[in-house]
């Protein structure tokens, strides 16, 4: 089984939508979940951590279920700006676990 | 610039071919990572530094790969006799453990990576 299992999407979504990923992990003892990320050709790059009170940067909100081992983010208000690949990352002692991203595509 | 740096970018070689990658991370920084990526693929972990303990590899990293940190500072990722599954992304990143001091110490930072296509 995977570490991290995301879904590919795509996702085409429309400007000024509201778009939800998911992401679950496999070992219940990962201390640390981040999202990353990554525009074409590029490298990844911090979105955000995600903390298991739930936390929100502008219209980016993520959560944690650490019963369910189920990551979420939520982009509202899509831009055109945000299309690009969505990492779920997670931390297990030393080691940093990617899932395989998903693409998000924001119409005009 | 204080980010983390590769070298080259991008490298084309022939199959068979030895090629060598260099990663400056952030000075502040004891661990040092480096990842394959394939289209369609998150990063993939090959292997990990503190200072200049290798200290884990992953199963994935063959005999023809080897990677150094010597000084602690700079890593050098080699591919020998290169295959055209090599051909990826090689991205190095790093980040400190010294929670005290650096605010974010657990996030990785990547470097822009370094692109090899063997022909």
């Amino acid at each position: 089984r995977k570490e991290v299992e995301q879904d590919p999407g795509p996702f085409n979504v429309p400007e000024g939508a509201t778009v939800a990923f998911n992401c679950t992990y496999s070992n219940s003892a990962s201390q640390s979940f981040f999202w990353y990320r990554q525009d074409c050709r590029k490298e990844p790059k911090l979105l955000m951590s995600v903390y298991s009170s739930g936390n929100e940067d502008g219209r980016f909100t993520a959560q944690l279920n650490r019963a369910s081992q189920y990551i979420s983010l939520l982009i509202r208000d899509s831009k055109l700006s945000d299309s690009a690949t969505y990492l779920c990352v997670v931390n297990t002692g030393n080691q940093f676990y990617f899932g395989t991203g998903t693409s998000l595509t924001v119409i005009p | 610039d204080t980010g983390v740096s590769q070298d080259p970018r991008h490298k084309i070689t022939k199959r068979g071919q030895n090629v060598t990658f260099r990663c400056d991370p952030i000075s502040e920084h004891n661990r040092l990572y480096w990842y394959r990526q394939t289209l369609g693929q998150g990063p993939e972990f090959l292997t990990y530094f503190q200072n200049e303990a290798q200290l884990e590899k992953s199963r994935l990293l063959s005999d023809r790969f080897s990677a150094e940190r010597p000084k602690g500072s700079f890593s050098t990722l080699e591919i020998q006799r290169t295959e055209q599954g090599d051909s990826a992304m090689y991205l190095c990143a790093s980040r400190t453990t010294v929670t005290s001091v650096v605010v974010g110490a657990n996030v990785l930072t990547f470097g822009a990576g370094s692109r090899l296509t063997v022909l």
